[in-house]
C-alpha cells in the first residue's frame, strides 16, 4: 500500500538558521508530490508541488523542494528560517493521478522556532 | 479566485447529538470535494470524497455520513455524535479531471464533544 513517512515528529531550529523536513513514500511509479503547511487552528495551505520535470520545485514562502526518485524522498528545504514559518507541515503524495485525486498525508513535522 | 468556506468554526457537541458540517466552495464548477478528520498526532483521515452531486464515496466506516445537495455544497452529518468523533474536521476541493490533484483546504471546524 502507499504510505508517506515523515520521520521527525517535531524540529525546533533557530530563528535564521537553514531547515530541511524530511518525507519518504512508497509507491510503484512516481506520484504526484506535495507540501501543505498548516498554523495552529488554521486549515492546510499548499507550499509546492511536484508533478514532473525539474526535480527541484520552489514555492511560497521561500520554500523549496527536491525529488530524489532513487531515495523515493522530497525533503522540504529553506536557506533562513523567520519565526512566522513555526507551524506544521505535511508531505503528501497523490499516488493515482488522476481526477479523483485522493492524497495520502504523512503525519506531519512540528516546526518550533527559537529566537 | 476561488474560496472555501466553513461553518461553524467551532463546536461543542454532548455525546449522542446530531451534527452537521457544512462546506461551501465558490468561484469554480463541479469541483471534487473531501471531508478529512484531523486528530491530533495522526495526521490527516480522508472521511469522504465526491466527484459530483449526489456521489459520495465514504474511505472510513463510522457513524458519519456526507451528502453533496448541491454543486458546491458538501455536508458533514451525524445523527449520534462519539466521544471519539472529536477533532478537527477540514473540507478540501480540488478541479475535476485536472489530473494534478492539487488539493485546497477550508480553514477547518473544530469540534469537541462531552
Amino acid at each position: 500500500a502507499q504510505s508517506v513517512t515523515q520521520p521527525d515528529i517535531h524540529i525546533t531550529v533557530s530563528e535564521g538558521a537553514s531547515l530541511e523536513l524530511r518525507c519518504n513514500y512508497s509507491y510503484g511509479a512516481t506520484p504526484y508530490l506535495f507540501w501543505y503547511v498548516q498554523s495552529p487552528g488554521q486549515g492546510l495551505q499548499l507550499l509546492l508541488k511536484y508533478f514532473s520535470g525539474d526535480t527541484l520545485v520552489q514555492g511560497i514562502k521561500g520554500f523549496e523542494a527536491e525529488f530524489k526518485r532513487s531515495q523515493s524522498s522530497f525533503n522540504l528545504r529553506k536557506p533562513s528560517v523567520h519565526w512566522s514559518d513555526a507551524a506544521e507541515y505535511f508531505c503528501a503524495v497523490a499516488p493515482y493521478g488522476g481526477s479523483q485525486g485522493n492524497l495520502i498525508f504523512g503525519k506531519g513535522t512540528k516546526l518550533s522556532v527559537k529566537p | 479566485s476561488q474560496t472555501i468556506h466553513q461553518w461553524p468554526a467551532t463546536l461543542v457537541q454532548p455525546v449522542g447529538s446530531p451534527l452537521s458540517l457544512e462546506c461551501t466552495v465558490e468561484g469554480t464548477s463541479n469541483p471534487n470535494l473531501y471531508w478529512y478528520r484531523q486528530a491530533a498526532g495522526r495526521g490527516l483521515q480522508l472521511l469522504f470524497y465526491s466527484v459530483g452531486i449526489g456521489q459520495i464515496s465514504s474511505e472510513v466506516p463510522q457513524n458519519l455520513s456526507a451528502s453533496r445537495p448541491q454543486d458546491r455544497q458538501f455536508i458533514l452529518s451525524s445523527k449520534k455524535l462519539l466521544l471519539s468523533d472529536s477533532g478537527f474536521y477540514l473540507c478540501a476541493w480540488s478541479v475535476a479531471g485536472s489530473g494534478t490533484d492539487t488539493q485546497y483546504f477550508g480553514p477547518g471546524t473544530r469540534l469537541t464533544v462531552l
